[in-house]
């Protein structure tokens, strides 16, 4: 069973402070990695996606992934209150045609101002 | 570029009866992926269309559930006869090129009473 692991929080965070979410995978052969955000009442949003090994910045966020570790994380630099949603961690299928993609949970963030 | 469009927004019925999703995928796009979220949960991947050929649909339950996608445009998502678990919000989303994400329709939230 392919799995997707988040803290499910809530993780409180001060306004302007950096905000560190966490996932971590069980399927070794995963390819691509994905960060979404999703108010409530809302669908999700891509922030974010990362293949390779190291950090990738896009903005106020970096995307983290170690696959030896089978580990991915989010940060947020300089959170501000609309930051505020719930973010899934989504692991990218790996394998012919399949491509759907397998989600967390995910972890509810909360910035106060 | 218009997005992935779904309707209807809202739908509640009565255990054991039948409803049916449907959605219009971004213009050009070949892939098509409906997913089911249930309240708490991430979304998960029902089936995936390339143009109008299924390439996965091994998590739907297909006892009760199908779905088409006529002509590789428009899909149709059915459930037939609907059980109270089925409540959920079903996200439609489309790609063409899979590898950097994709977008999510605004979803159908069913409540199966």
């Amino acid at each position: 069973q392919k799995e997707v692991e988040q803290n499910s929080g809530p993780l409180s965070v001060p306004e302007g402070a950096i905000a560190s979410l966490n996932c971590t995978y069980s399927d070794r052969g995963s390819q691509s990695f994905f960060w979404y955000r999703q108010y409530s009442g809302k669908s999700p949003e891509l922030i974010m996606f990362i293949y390779s090994n190291g950090d990738k910045e896009d903005g106020r966020f970096t995307a983290q992934l170690n696959k030896a570790s089978q580990y991915v994380s989010l940060l947020i630099r300089d959170s501000q209150p609309s930051d505020s949603a719930t973010y899934l961690c989504a692991v990218r299928r790996s394998g012919g045609g399949a491509d759907g993609l397998t989600f967390g949970k995910g972890t509810h963030l909360i910035i106060q101002p | 570029e218009a997005g992935v469009a779904q309707s209807p927004r809202y739908k509640i019925i009565e255990k054991r009866q039948s409803v049916a999703f449907w959605c219009n995928p971004i213009s050009g796009h070949a892939t098509l992926y409906w997913y089911q979220q249930i309240l708490g949960q991430g979304p998960k991947l029902l089936i995936q269309f390339q143009n109008n050929g299924v390439v996965d649909d091994s998590q739907l339950p297909k006892d009760r559930f199908s779905a088409e996608r006529l002509k590789g445009v428009d899909s149709t998502l059915k459930i037939q006869p609907a059980k109270l678990e089925d409540s959920a919000v079903y996200l439609c989303a489309s790609s063409s090129f899979a590898t950097t994400g994709y977008t999510f329709g605004s979803g159908t939230r069913l409540t199966v009473v």
